[in-house]
């Protein structure tokens, strides 16, 4: 069973379009978060959601809306792509608590034209 | 935000040898710190963790050691095999807070034969 899932894993898209990723987790886990990894590889945080709640939002544009109907779903919608947007969005669940380990999804490369 | 290491650089180790690989984190209040392989095309996934309350930890073949005076963070990976080719994260994160992961840039660990 896939712990944490993510789809679609891959999606190209025009600008100007609005798409979602969906994300699941099966670990029983509160806490789930959406990261961006760039094409240098750096993984920043977009947003962390404990038990549905917005915890961490680190600025990201408004364009991004993340959507947790319940804990073991946080999804991403995300409104008029920009070229900007590419890269690669992964989700990844927690335990409660600041030591307990993210894992994560296999990643949706997002590839805006 | 806060930054953990500045480039992505690489690392080429010939299979047998021993892999060290460093990592700077720039917040002294982190306490907990967790190593992360990348393999190409999939997510991040858990190595080995340490508290700050240690300086030393070992895994199978893995060994994470920190120096909290000068907020350092190594992997030693022993026996290098192919399998061990990926990019490896650490990061960090403060035990009792939102469990957000400040993530470094990472390391390309290629192996060769």
């Amino acid at each position: 069973d896939t712990a944490v899932s993510q789809t679609p894993k891959y999606l190209v898209t025009q600008m100007g379009n609005d798409k979602s990723i969906k994300c699941e987790q099966n670990l029983g886990h509160d806490t789930m978060y959406w990261y961006k990894q760039d094409s240098k590889k750096f993984l920043k945080i977009m947003f962390s959601y404990n038990n549905k709640e917005l915890i961490i939002n680190e600025t990201v544009p408004n364009r991004f809306s993340p959507k947790s109907p319940d804990k073991a779903h946080l999804n991403l919608h995300i409104n008029s792509l920009e070229l900007g947007d590419s890269a690669v969005y992964f989700c990844a669940s927690g335990g409660t608590g600041g030591d307990a380990e993210a894992f994560f999804g296999q990643g949706t490369r997002l590839t805006v034209v | 935000g806060e930054s953990v290491g500045l480039h992505l650089p690489t690392l080429s180790v010939q299979e047998g040898d021993n892999s060290i690989i460093n990592c700077a984190y720039s917040n002294s209040a982190s306490d907990y710190f967790i190593w992360y392989k990348q393999e190409s095309g999939k997510g991040p996934q858990f190595i080995i963790d340490i508290r700050s309350n240690m300086d030393k930890r070992q895994g199978q073949r893995v060994t994470v050691l920190l120096n909290k005076t000068v907020k350092h963070l190594s992997l030693q990976i022993a026996a290098t095999q192919p399998g061990d080719s990926a990019v490896y994260f650490c990061a960090e994160t403060l035990t009792g807070t939102a469990s957000k992961l400040t993530f470094g840039t990472g390391t390309r660990l290629q192996v060769t034969l």
